[in-house]
């Protein structure tokens, strides 16, 4: 069972605005950076979002996060079919002590 | 440019250890201010943190899993290994291994994975 609570799919038209919500708790997210990854079909997860919304080197501008309180988002603007992928929050939860990871989103480019 | 590549069995029995190695390219392990670590991806997808260990040798697990895992650096041949004993199918996952600046994230570059069964 997950840690953060993730709607299981999302969905937008080419070029329009998805956006994944990531629910947690005042011992992770309320406290703590959140993380996003992006995972392709049959490939590793990859870093999409640190420190709640700073973006690596490489992730276009289009990918953005945000927090408040106890709950993260990602929002993708101009969707584009190769951002179909399954995409997972995580964050450090300090009555577990342990990282949590959400349960992941499926995101579909109609 | 960093690279991570896990190695080891694909299939492990019940009851015993599961024992995988990921070893490190194109950067130093030791004397590099970075966490190593593994996470593990059962069948449904869910992700889970198993741990990891600081170039000087500090350790940090899950602790759901923490009794079965052990997680070592070998800085001379630029490798990290795990062990999680006593397994059972619910060990069954694609395992990764991973970089991060902290113990606690974010994981980045990630190994490419590799799948573990455990059956008899």
């Amino acid at each position: 069972q997950s840690g953060l609570t993730q709607p299981p799919s999302a969905s937008g038209t080419p070029g329009q605005r998805a956006s994944i919500s990531c629910s947690g708790s005042s011992s992770n997210i309320g406290s703590n950076y959140v993380y996003w990854y992006q995972q392709f079909p049959g490939t590793a997860p990859k870093l999409l979002i640190y420190r709640n919304n700073q973006r690596p080197s490489g992730v276009p501008d289009r990918f953005s996060g945000s927090k408040s309180g106890t709950s993260a988002s990602l929002a993708i603007s101009g969707l584009r079919s190769e951002d179909e992928a399954d995409y997972y929050c995580a964050v450090w939860d300090d009555s577990l002590s342990s990282v949590v990871f959400g349960g992941g989103s499926k995101l579909t480019v109609l | 440019q960093l690279q991570l590549q896990e190695s080891g069995p694909g299939l492990v029995k019940p009851s015993e250890t599961l024992s995988l190695t990921c070893t490190v390219s194109g950067g130093s392990i030791s004397g590099s201010s970075y966490h190593w670590g593994w996470i593990r991806q059962s069948p449904g997808k869910d992700l889970e943190w198993i741990g990891a260990i600081y170039y000087s040798g500090t350790t940090y697990y899950n602790p759901s899993l923490k009794s079965r895992v052990t997680i070592s650096v070998d800085t001379s041949k630029n490798q990290f290994s795990l062990k999680v004993n006593s397994v059972t199918a619910a060990d069954t996952a694609v395992y990764y291994c991973t970089r991060s600046d902290y113990h606690s994230g974010p994981f980045d570059p990630w190994g490419q994975g590799t799948l573990v069964s455990v059956s008899s």
